[in-house]
Parts: C-alpha cells; structure tokens; sequence
C-alpha cells in the first residue's frame, strides 16, 4: 500500500523568494516519486523524479527536490520564485520494482503555488 | 509528434446520455491509463491498460467502460452519464507499467461536465 500527503493546499510566496512545497509519503516498497505541475486548463507535466538513484533531485526550471528515507518526504524547492511558477504542484508515489503487473501512480491532493509581485 | 492527444477539449451531456473519449498517443508507449480530477482530491485513476489486449479496473471504474483499440488509442465510454460525473478527464501513458519507474505522460484533459 502506498499514499501520499501533501502538507499544504495552498502556498503563497513573493517573486524572487524561496519555495517549499512539502510532501509526506508511505509505501510498503521502495519507492519512486515525482513532482508533477499543471498550469491553469493544461495537464500535467513531470517536473522531476526519485528513482533511487541521488538523493538530491535536479528537475526543470530551477526546481530541485531531496528524498529523505528517515522522515519519508520528498519536499519540492526553489529558490527564486518567478511569476510563471504560479500553478498546482503534484506530488505522486509509484513502487520501485522491476517487471510484475502493472504499476499505479499514487497523486497527492495537490498544492496551488502563488506568486504576488 | 504529439504525445498524448485527448477528443474532444469540452462536453456538456444530459443525465442518461453517453458519450466516448478519446486518447492516442505517439510515444509507442505499451501502457495507457484513464483518470479522473476532482478539486481536492488530486488525479484518481479509473481505467488502465497495461499493454494492448489488456484492461483493468483503477480506484473509480464504476460507471465507465474502455477499450484498448491498439497500442496507440485507448477510449472512455460513459454509458449513462450522471452528475456526479463531472469531472475533467485525463489520459496517459507510459513505456511499461511494472517497469523500474513509471514516469506517465499526460493529455491535455477533457473537461466534462452532465447536468
């Protein structure tokens, strides 16, 4: 069994500052985790994946996420803010594991990033 | 190419009707999924295909069918649309559920709305 919680529904930051997006999860395997964004009527596109390689994880547009096995979370950051980062971040768990039957995405109920100018 | 493509973009249905949604991608992906977005409740998933010929129930099935037409489309019927299934509809793919990781590619949504 796997879930995920993210810890705030809503984030609101000023532009230039820093972001943390915080995320909690379970798993009965090792898991995979990823951060996903979606802007306003678009889907949802990967920003950055755990797959038990580093712990520190570089994804796109200056975002960057680290894996902490001790306090199960895998916390989504930036330093800067800018205005185009305004959008509903996702966090999901999926399994680690080779071949079997299919695997299942687990979403977090999402938070929606702010930026004020 | 394309990624994953979503028909139609918008629909408004009656109680009782139904309708189908459609899904293809480009990717060669073996694996293709349905989900559904609530507010609040993140992506929940209705339908999966593993690979083509096969389908299985996700966390929400009731009240929709699929089908898997080849590698590349994999359609959503609602056969009697009801309100509670207002929602917006995402597909997905993927190269291999069960594979080491399982990054999914996602369509631009279909936004449906049954009053």
């Amino acid at each position: 069994a796997q879930s995920v919680t993210q810890l705030d529904s809503h984030v609101s930051v000023s532009e230039g500052t820093p972001v943390l997006l915080r995320c909690n999860y379970s798993s009965s395997y090792s898991p995979s985790l990823f951060w996903y964004v979606q802007h306003p009527n678009k889907g949802l596109q990967l920003l950055l994946k755990y797959t038990s390689a580093a712990t520190l994880v570089k994804g796109i547009n200056g975002f960057e996420a680290e894996f902490k096995k001790s306090e199960t979370s895998f916390h989504l950051t930036k330093p800067s803010a800018h205005m185009s980062d305004a959008a509903e971040y996702f966090c999901v768990v999926s399994p680690l594991r080779a071949g079997g039957s299919a695997r299942q995405l687990t979403f977090g109920s999402g938070t929606q990033l702010t930026v004020l100018p | 190419n394309a990624g994953v493509t979503q028909t139609p973009k918008f629909q408004v249905l009656k109680t009782g009707q139904s309708m189908t949604l459609q899904c293809a991608q480009d990717m060669n992906h073996n694996s293709m999924y349905w989900y559904r977005q609530d507010p609040g409740m993140g992506l929940r998933l209705i339908y999966y295909s593993a690979s083509e010929g096969t389908t299985d129930k996700g966390e929400v099935p009731n009240g929709y069918n699929v089908s898997r037409l080849n590698k590349r489309e994999f359609s959503l019927r609602l056969e009697s649309a009801a309100p509670s299934q207002t929602s917006v509809y995402f597909c997905a793919s993927s190269e291999l559920a069960g594979a080491y990781y399982n990054e999914q590619f996602f369509g631009p949504g279909t936004r449906l709305t049954v009053l």
